[in-house]
């Protein structure tokens, strides 16, 4: 079992909806979580981290984490054309940042 | 921007032949990675350092080596390059891994033929 988990996509929704982004770690020492985002071609780029669990909220993006389950979400509100990217959910654990394969996200006009 | 650079940026080379990438950081950050990129594979981690000469192993380090001499230098070293280790690369570099904020390179994309 990979370390960190995601649907790997596309996962296409329409402008101005809500996109859900979902994650899973196997390993229950993790102790911090992390959303980046990575448009083609270009190089990975931090959106969120959260700690602990529950939400947090930035802008129009929310983190969640759910430690019991060993889940992390991210939430987009109000779907842009430019969130259309690949979203990177990672893990820290002891000194190493470990990512998911990525969930490739498709805005539609 | 972080001020972070990698070279080279691109480089085509032969089966066996030594490989060297350079990563150069400015901002005196203490933690620096290595990581490839691969489609199907997302980015894995190769090596980490979290101080000079103060490297670790990641989850795909076999085949290559690293050297860290100066905080600001991160060197990945492919001993021998095979056709698997075509790859974009990509260094980061972090100054607090609690917060876990990585900041990338460019990358580096290299063909072994």
């Amino acid at each position: 079992q990979k370390e960190v988990e995601q649907n790997s996509g596309p996962l296409s929704v329409p402008e101005g909806a809500i996109a859900s982004l979902n994650c899973t770690y196997s390993d229950r020492g993790s102790q911090s979580f992390f959303w980046y985002r990575q448009y083609s071609g270009k190089s990975p780029e931090l959106i969120m981290f959260i700690y602990s669990n529950g939400d947090k909220e930035d802008g129009r993006f929310t983190a969640q984490l759910n430690k019991a389950s060993q889940y992390v979400s991210l939430l987009i509100r109000d779907s842009q054309p430019s969130d259309s990217a690949t979203y990177l959910c990672a893990v820290n654990r002891d000194d190493k940042i470990i990512f998911g394969k990525g969930t490739r996200l498709h805005i539609l006009p | 921007d972080a001020g972070i650079t990698q070279s080279p940026r691109h480089k085509v080379t032969e089966t066996g032949t030594p490989v060297t990438l350079r990563c150069h950081q400015t901002e005196n950050h203490r933690y620096m990675y290595w990581y490839r990129q691969d489609p199907g594979h997302g980015l894995r981690l190769i090596h980490y350092s979290y101080g000079v000469k103060d490297t670790d192993k990641g989850e795909v380090s076999d085949g290559y080596s690293v050297s860290r001499s100066k905080t600001e230098d991160f060197l990945l070293t492919l001993e021998s390059a095979t056709s698997s280790q075509t790859s974009v690369y990509f260094c980061a570099i972090s100054e607090d891994r609690s917060t876990g904020e990585l900041f990338f390179g460019e990358g580096s994309r290299l063909t072994v033929l």
